[in-house]
C-alpha cells in the first residue's frame, strides 16, 4: 500500500522567505511526527500530533516554525522568514498510535536557504 | 538526549554476520528497544525491536542481555546494501505524548 509521502521532495528558497512543507501520512494512522536532518548529523525531533490532541511542539527550534494537521490527516510544517541554519531534510513519520509499532517514515523534503 | 550509546562506525566484509551493540544502561521497565537504519538520502526504516526475549524477523534478529542494559543487532548475512547508519533506540509503546530521540548512530560499512 502507499506509503508516507512528502511535497515538495527539493525546495530551494531565498533567505527570509516563507516555506511550507508537506506530509500525507499513511491512512489510518493517528500519530504524525516531524523531524529535521541536518548534513551528516541525527535525526532532531520536531513536533508530535496524535489525534485531536494538542500536539507536542516541544522540539520546535524556535516561534518560526510552526505545524498543523487537518482532518486528522494530511500535515503542514511552515518556516517563516527562512534562515541558512534552517537548511536540512525534513522528514515526516507515521504510526498507528502513540508508541503503538514502528514509526513509517517519508523520503524527505531537502529544504536549501540561500 | 538520547537514552542509548552506540559505536560511532563499524566495519563487516560481505557475507558476515553484522554485530552492532547497542547500551541502555537506564532503560525502564516498559520500555522497548528499537532499531532502526538509515540509507544515503532515505528516510529511516524500521529493523526491528523488542521488550525482553530474543526476536528474529526476515531482516535481522535481537538479542537483548538478560538485565536488559544492552543489546545486540544482528545482521546474519551483511550485503553491501546493508550500508547505512543503525539507530539504537529506546521508548515506551501505547502511550500518548511521546517522541522518539534518535542518537548519533552507528555507521556500519559493508566491504566486498
Amino acid at each position: 500500500g502507499a506509503g508516507v509521502s512528502q511535497s515538495p521532495s527539493n525546495k530551494v528558497t531565498e533567505k527570509g522567505k516563507d516555506v511550507e512543507l508537506r506530509c500525507d501520512p499513511i491512512s489510518g494512522h493517528t500519530a504524525l511526527y516531524w523531524y529535521r536532518q541536518s548534513l551528516g548529523q541525527g535525526l532532531e525531533f520536531l513536533i508530535y500530533f496524535q489525534g485531536n490532541s494538542a500536539p507536542d511542539k516541544s522540539g520546535l527550534p524556535s516561534d518560526r516554525f510552526s505545524a498543523e494537521r487537518t482532518g486528522g490527516s494530511v500535515s503542514t510544517l511552515t518556516i517563516q522568514r527562512t534562515q541558512q541554519e534552517d537548511s536540512a531534510v525534513y522528514l515526516c513519520a507515521s504510526s498507528l498510535g502513540p508508541g503503538q509499532g514502528q514509526e513509517y517514515f517519508g523520503p524527505g523534503t531537502r529544504l536549501t536557504v540561500t | 538526549d538520547a537514552k542509548t550509546t552506540q559505536p560511532t562506525s563499524m566495519d563487516c566484509a560481505e557475507g558476515r554476520a553484522a554485530n552492532l551493540p547497542c547500551n541502555h544502561s537506564t532503560i525502564s521497565g516498559n520500555e522497548y528497544v528499537y532499531w532502526y537504519r538509515q540509507i544515503h538520502s532515505q528516510g529511516p526504516q524500521y529493523i526491528i525491536h523488542g521488550l525482553k526475549n530474543n526476536e528474529t524477523n526476515e531482516m535481522a534478529s535481537l538479542i537483548i542481555t538478560e538485565d536488559r542494559k544492552s543489546s545486540t543487532l544482528i545482521l546474519p548475512h551483511a550485503t553491501l546494501r546493508d550500508t547505512a547508519v543503525y539507530y539504537c533506540i529506546v521508548r515506551v509503546d501505547g502511550t500518548g505524548g511521546f517522541k522518539t530521540i534518535f542518537g548519533a548512530g552507528t555507521r556500519l560499512f559493508v566491504k566486498a
